[in-house]
């Protein structure tokens, strides 16, 4: 099993560019999460869906969409870049009582 | 959810025990205590988990009062491996897909 994947690694954005942050996860898992990590601190949520169809807002929802089309995609989409959009995302795929992290992807808006 | 409070930092000799506290007061009976690391800005990593009892896995011992209002991580043996950030969750059972963590302690073991 690859577990949870996420794409790119890096990206760099201009300001109000929109992108398309891809993690996908391949072990049957219902629940999938998308936190944000800004420097120094923990992670915070942002979206997550418990299926296929439906999602919910975390704690840190605005400026990011998301949606959920198939048990094992879990896309987050940044509609206008911003600076303070610059961190590291990480996706996560759960089955009680564990979350499954995968390995982030680092952006920079400038 | 009941918050919990860490230490920012602490160190451990290799090879010595590590007791990572956390500090939970205002826990309530449904919640679990959860243990997670973050390696050198990886994935956080899931360690341990309980509700009330004592538990114990490969990785890691988590000890909880009997009130339920503190817990201990305890690392047996640290390794250099075990140098992390070490995060103490605590969230209703079924909610672990929406985790709140907080700054959590960063361990560094010594050589």
């Amino acid at each position: 099993n690859a577990g949870v994947t996420q794409t790119p690694k890096f990206q760099v954005l201009k300001t109000g560019q929109s992108m398309t942050l891809q993690c996908a996860q391949d072990m049957n898992h219902e629940y999938m999460s998308w936190y944000r990590q800004d420097p120094g601190m923990g992670l915070r949520l942002i979206h997550y869906s418990v299926g296929a169809g439906i999602t919910d807002q975390g704690e840190v929802p605005n400026g990011y969409n998301v949606s959920r089309s198939t048990t094992e995609d879990f896309p987050l989409r940044l509609l206008s870049a911003a600076p303070s959009q610059t961190s590291v995302y990480f996706c996560a795929s759960s089955y009680w009582p564990e979350q499954y992290f995968g390995p982030g992807t680092r952006l920079t808006v400038t | 959810d009941a918050k919990t409070t860490q230490p920012t930092s602490m160190d451990c000799a290799e090879g010595r025990a590590a007791n990572l506290p956390c500090n939970h007061s205002t826990i309530s009976g449904n919640e679990y205590v959860y243990w997670y690391r973050q390696i050198h800005s990886q994935g956080p990593q899931y360690i341990i988990h309980g509700l009330k009892n004592n538990e114990t896995n490969e990785m890691a011992s988590l000890i909880i009062t009997e009130d339920r209002k503190s817990s201990t991580l305890i690392l047996p043996h640290a390794t250099l491996r075990d140098t992390a950030v070490y995060y103490c969750i605590v969230r209703e059972g079924g909610n672990d897909y929406k985790l709140s963590f907080g700054a959590g302690t960063t361990v560094t073991v010594r050589a």
